[in-house]
């Protein structure tokens, strides 16, 4: 298996425009996190799926972010607009529990909003 | 807010030496795992250890938990260059199902 895959690795982009963030978790696998990763605030849960329906997005920042799971090997998230405070690590993970086991990460994607 | 705590923030060690560094946490847990993340990599999985268990071993790796003091420990013997990374611990609260909360993280840089 190649592993939970994200797309694309690094966006820049300019603040008010429109982002969005790909994943394609481990074929099998019932859950899917996305999570960000600052200095500042370390890695933080933003919302989570189990079979494509999100269980909790109490993460999300702000109604600027949106998460969506259209079927089970895929899973976007878009920030819109951007603003420079976005800029993050933004990490895609699955796995077959929730907390319960281990969680497969991806490489993440490194945003700038400039 | 993070559940967890590492400690320290920083360790600087030399090939062959043992690296130890601690995680608290606040509240009752199911479970506490510990992840590493290499430089501009995504985490990748050590170990796990239930709130049953007191101890663990996986390789050069040592895990201990104490949830009277709600304290783990990480233990890489022997260490090596390639062990140089940030390590993090996550618990899996009983009372935030689903949620991994994770710990800032020790940063540990392993010297030739």
């Amino acid at each position: 298996d190649a592993g939970v895959i994200q797309s694309p690795r690094h966006e820049v982009t300019e603040m008010g425009q429109e982002v969005t963030l790909r994943c394609k978790p481990i074929s099998g696998h019932d859950y899917l996190f996305w999570y960000r990763q600052t200095m500042m605030r370390g890695l933080e849960l933003l919302i989570y799926f189990n079979n494509n329906v999100p269980i909790d997005d109490s993460g999300m920042p702000e109604d600027r972010f949106s998460a969506k799971m259209p079927n089970a090997s895929f899973s976007t998230l878009k920030i819109q607009p951007s603003e420079p405070r976005d800029s993050a690590v933004y990490f895609c993970a699955s796995g077959l529990t929730s907390g319960g086991n281990e969680q497969f990460f991806g490489p993440g994607t490194r945003l700038t909003v400039l | 807010s993070q559940q967890g705590e590492e400690d320290p923030q920083a360790l600087s060690i030399q090939e062959g030496e043992n690296a130890t560094m601690n995680c608290s946490y606040k509240t009752s847990i199911n479970n506490l795992q510990w992840y590493r993340q290499n430089s501009g990599r995504g985490l990748v999985h050590l170990i796990l250890i239930r709130s049953n268990e007191r101890e663990k071993h996986s390789g050069r790796l040592r895990v201990t938990l104490d949830t009277s003091k709600k304290s783990s420990s990480l233990l890489i013997t022997a260490s090596r260059a390639a062990d140089t990374a940030s390590y993090f611990c996550a618990t899996d609260a009983t009372d935030s199902w689903g949620k991994l909360q994770f710990g800032a993280g020790t940063q540990v840089v392993v010297t030739p």
